[in-house]
C-alpha cells in the first residue's frame, strides 16, 4: 500500500513553545491530508482536513490559530502546535487519501 | 458518515480463526465498509474494504451480510501480532474522511 511518513515521530517541549510536525505521502501525491488527535485508551479525532493550495477545514471544536495546518505542496502537509501546553499532549496522525485512506505512524508529542 | 457498532474486546487463541463483527444498521447505499487495524504506539493500518460482495487479501476477509446492515473481518489464523484494535468504519464513496469509533481491542493468546 501507499506510504505516508511523519516527523518526527516523538518531541518533548516545554509549555509556551511552538512545534511542528511534517506529513508526507513518499509514493503518491495527495490534494487532501487529514490530521488526527488521539488521548490514551480513546480512539481518534479528527482535527482538520489539509487541502493542497487552500485552507484547512477545521473541525468544531479544534482552534484553527492554535493548529496552524500548511499544505505547501501535494506531498507535504504541516501541523504546528502554537504555545502548546501539557493539555495538548496527545498523539498526532496524518493521513493521505490515494483510492483508500492511509495513515501515517503517528507523533508523540509530550509538552511539559 | 454513519454509524458503527462494535463489541469493547475480544480474545482469541492463537492459530485459531478470528471473526471480528461490526453492525452498521444506518448504512447507506453508497456507503463502503473499511476495516483498519492498530498496533500501539502506531498510525492505524488498512486492513480491508468492501460494498456488497465478500472479499478477501493477504490479511483477512471480509463477509458483508445480505442487507449490508453488519459484516464481519475474518482473520483466518490469529498471530500474536495480530493483536490490536480493529475499527470498523464507514466511509460515503464521496467522502474523504474517516470517522472512528471505539473500535474492538483484540487479544491474541498464545
Amino acid at each position: 500500500g501507499a506510504v505516508v511518513s511523519q516527523h518526527p515521530s516523538w518531541v518533548i517541549c516545554k509549555s509556551g513553545t511552538s512545534v511542528k510536525i511534517e506529513c508526507r505521502s513518499l509514493d503518491f501525491q495527495a490534494t487532501t491530508m487529514f490530521w488526527y488527535r488521539q488521548f490514551p485508551k480513546q480512539s481518534l479525532m479528527l482535527m482538520a482536513t489539509s487541502n493542497e493550495g487552500s485552507k484547512a477545514t477545521y473541525e468544531q471544536g479544534v482552534e484553527k490559530d492554535k493548529f496552524l495546518i500548511n499544505h505547501a505542496s501535494l506531498t507535504l502537509s504541516t501541523l504546528t502546535v502554537t504555545s502548546a501546553h501539557p493539555e495538548d499532549s496527545s498523539f498526532y496522525i496524518c493521513s493521505a487519501r490515494q483510492n483508500t485512506q492511509y495513515f501515517g505512524p503517528g507523533t508523540r508529542l509530550t509538552v511539559l | 458518515d454513519a454509524k458503527t457498532t462494535q463489541p469493547n474486546s475480544m480474545e482469541s487463541n492463537e492459530e485459531e480463526p478470528v471473526h471480528l463483527p461490526c453492525n452498521h444498521s444506518t448504512i447507506s447505499g453508497t456507503d463502503y465498509i473499511h476495516w483498519y487495524r492498530q498496533l500501539p504506539s502506531q498510525g492505524p493500518e488498512y486492513v480491508i474494504h468492501g460494498l456488497t460482495s465478500n472479499v478477501n487479501n493477504r490479511m483477512a476477509s471480509l463477509a458483508i451480510a445480505e442487507d449490508r446492515k453488519s459484516s464481519t473481518l475474518i482473520l483466518h489464523r490469529a498471530t500474536l501480532r495480530d493483536a490490536a484494535v480493529y475499527y470498523c468504519i464507514l466511509r460515503d464513496n464521496a467522502g474523504n474522511m474517516l470517522t472512528f469509533g471505539g473500535g474492538t481491542r483484540l487479544m491474541v493468546k498464545p
